[in-house]
This record gives C-alpha cells, sequence and structure tokens, in this order.
C-alpha cells in the first residue's frame, strides 16, 4: 500500500464547474497536509494546507479533511482552463513539529476544458 | 524575493560519469530539502539540511549519492557514478523554519544514457 494515493486521472471538467481532487494516506498518525499545484515543467506550488478535520477555503479552493476515513480533498470551484495542471497531494507523517519531510502521491492530472 | 534556483535544469550524461546538481535556496531559509521524482513515479524525499548539518538523510538511495551544504547556504548533489535508474527529476526545496511552507525549485532533469 502506498503511503499516499490519488487517482492519476486525467480529471476533465468543463469550464466553470467544480473540480474534485481526492487522497488518501496510510499513517494514521499524520496531522499535516498539503496540496500542490504543479504546471509541466515548473516546481511543485503550494496552494493549502490543512490540518484539522473539516473544510479550510481559501478563494476558489477548498481542502476537506477527515482523519478517520484517512482522506483529504481539494475542491475547485468555478474552474479555470489556468487552473489545468498537476494536483499533488503531501502529508508530513507523524504529530506536528516532530518531522518536515513530505510524503507525495503520485499526482492527479486535471484539465479543465472550454 | 528571488525563489528556489536549480543548476543545471537539464543535463544527459553517460551512465558511469559524474553529476553535480547545485541548489540555491531562498535567502535566509535555514532548511534545504532534495527531492526526486523518477518517471511514473511519486516525489520522493531525499534528504533535509538543517543550516550546513544533515537532519534526515534517510532517503538517499545509495552511496553514489553525495550531498553537501558547506557554510549553511547552497547546497550540492553529487551523483558518481551515475547509473540509469538516477534518471528523474531532482527537486530541492527550502523553508525558513521547522515547518514553515516548503518552497520547491523548478528542478533540475538528468538523464543518464
Amino acid at each position: 500500500q502506498k503511503e499516499v494515493e490519488q487517482n492519476s486521472g486525467p480529471l476533465s471538467v468543463p469550464e466553470g464547474a467544480i473540480a474534485s481532487l481526492n487522497c488518501t494516506y496510510s499513517d494514521r498518525g499524520s496531522q499535516s497536509f498539503f496540496w500542490y499545484r504543479q504546471y509541466s515543467g515548473k516546481s511543485p506550488e503550494l496552494i493549502m494546507s490543512i490540518y484539522s478535520n473539516g473544510d479550510k477555503e481559501d478563494g476558489r479552493f477548498t481542502a476537506q479533511l477527515n482523519k478517520a476515513s484517512q482522506y483529504v480533498s481539494l475542491l475547485i470551484r468555478d474552474s479555470q482552463p489556468s487552473d489545468s495542471a498537476t494536483y499533488l497531494c503531501a502529508v508530513i507523517p507523524g504529530a506536528v513539529g516532530t518531522a518536515s519531510k513530505l510524503t507525495f502521491g503520485t499526482g492527479t492530472r486535471l484539465q479543465v476544458t472550454l | 524575493e528571488a525563489g528556489v534556483t536549480q543548476f543545471p535544469s537539464h543535463s544527459v550524461i553517460e551512465k558511469g560519469q559524474t553529476v553535480t546538481l547545485r541548489c540555491d535556496p531562498i535567502s535566509g531559509h535555514d532548511n534545504l530539502y532534495w527531492y526526486r521524482r523518477v518517471m511514473g513515479k511519486e516525489i520522493k524525499f531525499l534528504l533535509h539540511f538543517v543550516k550546513e548539518s544533515k537532519q534526515d538523510e534517510s532517503g538517499m538511495p545509495n552511496n553514489r549519492f553525495l550531498a553537501e551544504r558547506t557554510g549553511g547556504t547552497y547546497s550540492t548533489l553529487k551523483v558518481q557514478p551515475a547509473e540509469l535508474e538516477d534518471s528523474g527529476v531532482y527537486f530541492c526545496a527550502s523553508s525558513a523554519n521547522w515547518g514553515n511552507t516548503i518552497y520547491f525549485g523548478e528542478g533540475s532533469w538528468l538523464t543518464v544514457v
């Protein structure tokens, strides 16, 4: 079992729709969760971090965390063609402050169509 | 403010040769990380420096890889001798303090032929 699992996609959504990206993780003790966006050939860019159960909203992005189900998701509202990228889920295993190395999923490629 | 910069951006070398990758973190960032993504796989942690000290090198694949951060500023990652399976993208990242946002460079693409 991989430590962080994501569907590789591509996930295709029409412009203006909601894109839903999902991620599961295996380390039940993990406390820190991140979503990075990576355009082809570019650096991964942090777009959301979440540490507590529930929802965290930032503009068009909402991260959702359910530690009991070991599940974290990213919703992108009003999807734009510029959102087309690979979205990487990353987890820091263990409690907050005990480590800082990220464990990544393979990423989900999102395509927003006109 | 300059981001994390890496050099070279692309490198093609023959099996058995040596390659040295360089990373300049964001100024003032004590934490520097190396990660690697091989084709079709996830980005994987290699090692973590705090200033000039290796905090965690648990991800280094074998002794053909040597990372240094003399003076606690830029870092180098040397692969000697390179093998075909070393091909991939090597990312450097930095953060100011423990637990702060980790910023990534654009990566050094290494192809071993």
